[in-house]
């Protein structure tokens, strides 16, 4: 079955620098992988997607993810984030592409003035 | 930007009460989901739809659960008898064939 560990409750980071979010995932084949951001009292916005091919894979509002079979890691990174970036995230891997999604308990990111 | 719609965003009841939530996909999706979110907790898997069946669903998804589509347009889950237990934020997403499932913004269920 699959798995996802986001082993980062919560990361805070000043506004301009650098931010890497981890995740490991746990599945016998290749995995489909996504990045979901959700704000206060808001829904789940997809942020980026890995199915295959190209191991770095670029997303919205800046993000890009890099899937690392050897590791079973697809860490999220952004390379200056801005306070509207605040928010939780949540890695997640399916088995298909139209299969149920299993998420990880996701980081909440903090943002420093 | 097509977008995946639910209704209400906010929904009290009382517990033993009937509800229904409402959820209208993106129009070309094929694929339907429910998850919830208890606060402060993992958004889990409820049920999966597709062809007008539940192709998956969890051990969450038991007997009080249903999930309809009851016409082009709508898709719904239905909790015949709220406990305490099921207040939470439940989402609907669809999912086309070669795409991620895309997300509403949610019904924040309270069970009081």
């Amino acid at each position: 079955a699959q798995s996802v560990t986001q082993p980062d409750i919560h990361i805070t980071v000043s506004e301009g620098a650098s931010l890497e979010l981890r995740c490991n995932y746990s599945y016998g084949a290749t995995p489909y992988l996504f990045w979901y951001v959700q704000s206060p009292g808001q829904g789940l916005q997809l942020l980026l997607k890995y199915f295959s091919g190209d191991t770095l894979v670029q997303g919205i509002k800046g993000f890009e993810a890099e899937f690392k079979r050897s590791q079973s890691s697809f860490n999220l990174r952004k390379p200056s984030v801005h306070w509207s970036d605040a928010a939780e995230y949540f890695c997640a891997v399916g088995a298909n592409r139209d299969d149920k999604i299993i998420f990880g308990k996701g980081t909440r990111l903090h943002i420093l003035p | 930007e097509p977008e995946v719609t639910q209704t209400p965003s906010h929904q009290v009841t009382q517990m033993g009460q009937e509800v229904i939530l409402r959820c209208v996909p993106i129009s070309n999706h094929l694929y339907f989901y429910w998850y919830r979110q208890i606060l402060g907790q993992k958004v889990e898997f409820l049920v999966s739809f597709y062809n007008n069946e539940i192709s998956e669903k969890s051990e969450i998804f038991d007997d009080q659960f249903s999930v309809e589509r009851p016409d082009g347009s709508n898709f719904t889950l239905k909790i015949r008898s709220t406990k305490l237990e099921d207040s939470a934020m439940y989402f609907c997403a669809s999912s086309e064939a070669t795409a991620a499932a895309f997300f509403g913004q949610g019904t924040r269920l309270t069970v009081v």
